[in-house]
């Protein structure tokens, strides 16, 4: 079975530190690129970072650029997020997500429950 | 980097066709063929509908399809049923290994 599975969230202050996981399984991990999306309680999507299979190609959403950091273990089949200087409005239920392809370029196919983090004093 | 524009809401009755738009820039809908459709219950992950402007996955009903002209890309649902009550969103590739989102459209079915 195809799953991607967060982990890593909780409630944090503001201005701290928070790494988020993802443990992908049922497929080819490093035949595809990745990506962190997340959704503000009430709100819309907002797609944060992506990084192609080989981590050769990056990018960040504006509104994390410089505060957040994507990686991955293709090793260890996994995804992760570090997150710095976090900051009220980054408080959203953050989705792993698999591209159908290995650029980056594409849709996400294949989504994870989520891991919800809290920024707030 | 702005987000690319939906209808707040839309409705239609059982057996209808709604078409729901995503109107965007040269700098993302309008420069590449890579707008996807992506339909969310409340309380559950979205799930991809159309992938690359038109594309169906395996398994998704046919009453789904997507279309593009220019800078606004669509997403038409026909035979309306009760099930396709959800919110929808839009999302194209921007470049520069960038992505943006639609505000996101909740669909009613009367």
């Amino acid at each position: 079975e195809v799953q991607l599975v967060e982990s890593g969230g909780g409630l944090v202050q503001p201005g701290r530190s928070l790494r988020l996981s993802c443990a992908a399984s049922g497929f080819t991990f490093d035949d595809y690129a990745m990506h962190w999306v997340r959704q503000a309680p009430g709100k819309g999507l907002e797609w944060v970072s992506g990084i192609s299979w080989n981590s050769g190609s990056i990018g960040y959403a504006d509104s994390v650029k410089g505060r957040f950091t994507i990686s991955r273990d293709n090793a260890k089949n996994s995804l992760y997020l570090q997150m710095n200087s976090l900051r009220a409005e980054d408080t959203a239920l953050y989705y792993c997500a698999k591209d159908v392809f290995f650029t980056g370029e594409d849709a996400f196919d294949i989504w994870g429950q989520g891991t919800m983090v809290t920024v707030s004093s | 980097q702005s987000a690319l524009t939906q209808p707040a809401s839309v409705s239609g009755s059982p057996g209808q066709s709604i078409t729901i738009s995503c109107t965007g820039t040269s700098s993302d809908v309008g420069s590449y063929n890579l707008v996807s459709w992506y339909q969310q219950h409340p309380g559950k992950a979205p799930k991809l509908m159309i992938y690359e402007g038109s594309k169906r996955p395996s398994g998704v009903s046919n009453r789904f399809s997507g279309s593009k002209s220019g800078n606004t890309a669509s997403l038409t649902i026909s035979g309306l049923q009760a099930e396709d009550e959800a919110d929808y969103y839009c999302c194209s590739y921007a470049g520069s290994s960038f992505k943006v989102f639609g505000g996101g459209t909740k669909l009613t079915v009367l």
